[in-house]
């Protein structure tokens, strides 16, 4: 069984840091494309980040560029959010998601909230 | 970028209706590597994440009953819920994902009982 679970999520003050891990399970990283979605509280989907799965290619949202890296971990079947340099307007539950074979995303994780307040 | 406007913004129906939603794309939606138009629905329900439900504008996804259906091309695309169920009534998205940036959301549109 396909699943995502994220943690890391939390409170930080404006300008912090704050990493966040999807650990995925029933399936290889290494074989899908994963993103990054994100969602402010009441508000719509907004696309985050994305990386191949090689792992050698991320593209960012313009409103996240050179603030977020997407990383992952393929030993571990892990994939990593850094956040730095965080503002209230990145406050959101993150999903990671896999990309189906489509380019869709066919599974999403529970979500983390990350709150950004001083 | 490309801009996708769902339309209406919210819609009031009742079980056993039909429901139809409207995603209008600022430029054409481009095929993905299956030839078919990279636009997809997703549904959800609060608190919950979203679920995929068509993909290439009318393929539905794993496990979707046939009373979801998908279609357009180019910048129109439309989903349509026949016969409405009490679990249908959540917010719907459309996404493309065949330009720069690689994925975009509209607004969502949300449906609930009326």
């Amino acid at each position: 069984e396909v699943q995502l679970v994220e943690s890391g999520g939390g409170l930080v003050q404006p300008g912090g840091s704050l990493r966040l891990s999807c650990a995925a399970s029933g399936f290889t990283l290494s074989s899908y494309w994963m993103h990054w979605v994100r969602q402010a509280p009441g508000k719509g989907l907004v696309w985050v980040s994305r990386i191949s799965n090689d792992g050698n290619s991320m593209t960012y949202a313009d409103s996240v560029k050179g603030r977020f890296t997407f990383s992952r971990d393929s030993a571990k079947n892990t994939l990593y959010l850094q956040m730095n340099g965080l503002r209230a307007e990145d406050t959101a539950v993150y999903y990671c998601a896999r990309a189906h074979i489509s380019g869709s995303v066919d599974y999403w994780g529970q979500g983390t909230l990350v709150t950004v307040s001083s | 970028e490309i801009v996708l406007t769902q339309s209406p913004g919210s819609l009031s129906l009742s079980p056993g209706e039909t429901a139809t939603l409207s995603c209008r794309a600022s430029q054409s939606v481009g095929s993905s590597s299956l030839g078919s138009s990279s636009l997809a629905w997703y549904k959800q329900k609060p608190g919950q994440a979203p679920r995929l439900l068509i993909y290439g504008a009318a393929i539905r996804a794993t496990g979707i009953p046939d009373r979801f259906s998908g279609s357009g091309s180019g910048t129109d695309f439309t989903l349509t819920i026949s016969r409405l169920e009490p679990e249908d009534f959540a917010v719907y998205y459309c996404q493309q994902y065949g330009g720069s940036p690689e994925v975009t959301f509209g607004q969502g549109t949300r449906l609930d009982i009326k």
